[in-house]
């Protein structure tokens, strides 16, 4: 299953709402899950079950979307909030991920 | 705490083999999946393999299918990559990473807990 992620870049500003696309080839139902990187880090899990917040993370993240097409949003965006954002595939194997999106300022 | 620390990466020639190892601590390691996810440099995220709880059931990429073993020995606690026929497009950052939840495998699952990674550099 591939999944194709948009944009590949964005420039934002704090304080903006920023919205990322992840289009699946194949319906996934709701077996997606959001990852945030940063430089030379490992990937950290923000969404899982397309829709549902990991333990932790602010509430500014949230994510919807089922089937073929999910989106990440996040509301208000923060100055660490500035990283790769991938989506990934659990609905069967091989586990894909998204191509990503780099944050920038 | 939950850890999991990666180490065997290393310079090697094309064709070579190296076996990565992942020792983790702080949870119960028989009763979760585990996968191995690589980036290569500058590049996105792979999903590798992936093996259940138990060690019986294992699960593999297409790019790395008969070449890569994975396997896990729990008294050990300890997740194993056997990497064989290396060539240039395997040289990576090689993350271990854990399941969220326990779960026979790790379809359905999010990774929670992830290493710093080990570098695979496959070079003449």
């Amino acid at each position: 299953i591939q999944l194709t992620q948009s944009p590949s870049f964005l420039s934002a500003s704090v304080g903006d709402r920023v919205a990322i696309t992840c289009r699946a080839s194949q319906g996934i139902s709701s077996y997606l899950a959001w990852y945030q990187q940063k430089p030379g880090k490992a990937p950290k899990v923000l969404i899982y079950d397309a829709s549902t917040l990991q333990t932790g993370v602010p509430s500014r993240f949230s994510g919807s979307g089922s089937g073929t097409e999910f989106t990440l949003t996040i509301s208000s965006l923060q100055p660490e909030d500035f990283a790769t954002y991938y989506c990934q595939q659990l609905s069967s194997y091989p586990i894909t991920f998204g191509g990503g999106t780099k944050v920038e300022i | 705490e939950v850890q999991v620390v990666e180490s065997g990466g290393g310079l090697v020639q094309p064709g070579g083999s190296l076996r990565l190892s992942c020792a983790a601590s702080g949870f119960t390691f028989s009763s979760y999946a585990m996968s191995w996810v690589r980036q290569a440099p500058g590049k996105g995220l792979e999903w590798v393999s992936g093996i259940s709880g138990g060690g019986s059931s294992t699960y593999y990429a297409d790019s790395v299918k008969g070449r890569f073993t994975i396997v896990r020995d729990n008294s050990r606690d300890t997740l194993y990559l056997q990497m064989n026929s290396l060539s240039a497009e395997d040289t990576a950052v090689y993350y271990c990473a854990k399941n969220s939840w326990i779960a026979v495998a790790p379809i359905y699952v999010p990774s929670d807990y992830w290493g710093q990674g080990t570098l695979v550099t496959v070079s003449s």
